[in-house]
């Protein structure tokens, strides 16, 4: 149980264009998900706690207006990467939390965003 | 504000010989604590959790973690490593309310052979 996916798992796309990243709790309701970046052999930095029905709060110093987030139901919330630049180029992680009050979060497999 | 270290970058050990990854945090209120692994390329995966109760908390891959509240620690143990444990581990604190993680740098575990 618990499971998380994100589609794609890697992409590449050239610098000034979009691209969106979606995670799905298979299993489960998640009315939070979370948005992690992973820089390599880092740790992963949170940008932003999505809650479904509402605006998702970002983390100081995320653009929020350049990484557009929608949490438009209970198992899907998207991460759109909008006009893209190659220092976006990064691994981008979700996780998720069971609707209630479970603490643990359980994450995707990530998606490899790379910017030309 | 809370905050996770794991002094340990990178820690070799030989195959079936024990270990500890260490993770300290600071907190000036009650806290819930992760260990996650990740291995290359994936996403992470829940190794154990102290949330409350008993201290000693056990993974069902031989790790165990001890919540010690005086040393403000939650190290993560196994008396005998294989080359399969070999990964990346986080540790992360988080706190009633916001469920936000805070995670800690990670310590590369290398098993040798």
């Amino acid at each position: 149980g618990a499971v998380v996916s994100q589609h794609p798992s890697r992409v590449i796309c050239k610098s000034g264009t979009s691209v969106k990243i979606e995670c799905r709790s298979l299993d489960f309701q998640a009315t939070t998900m979370f948005w992690y970046r992973q820089f390599p052999k880092q740790s992963l930095m949170l940008m932003a706690t999505s809650n479904e029905g509402s605006k998702a709060t970002y983390e100081q110093g995320v653009e929020k207006d350049k990484f557009l987030i929608n949490h438009a139901s209970l198992t899907l919330s998207t991460l759109t990467v909008t006009s893209a630049h190659p220092e976006d180029s990064s691994f981008y992680i979700c996780s998720a939390r069971v609707t209630g009050l479970a603490v643990e979060q359980y994450f995707g497999p990530g998606t490899r965003l790379t910017v030309t | 504000a809370q905050s996770v270290t794991q002094l340990d970058s990178q820690v070799p050990v030989f195959e079936e010989a024990p270990v500890e990854l260490r993770c300290n945090y600071s907190s000036s209120v009650s806290v819930y604590l992760f260990w996650y692994v990740q291995y290359p390329n994936q996403g992470l995966q829940l190794l154990l959790k102290y949330l409350s109760g008993s201290t000693l908390v056990e993974s069902i891959n031989g790790f165990e973690a001890e919540f010690n509240k005086s040393q403000t620690s939650f190290h993560l143990r196994k008396p005998s490593v294989h080359i399969s444990d070999t990964a990346e581990y986080f540790c992360a604190v988080s706190t009633s309310g916001t469920y936000k993680y805070i995670f800690g740098t990670g310590t590369r575990l290398k098993v040798l052979a």
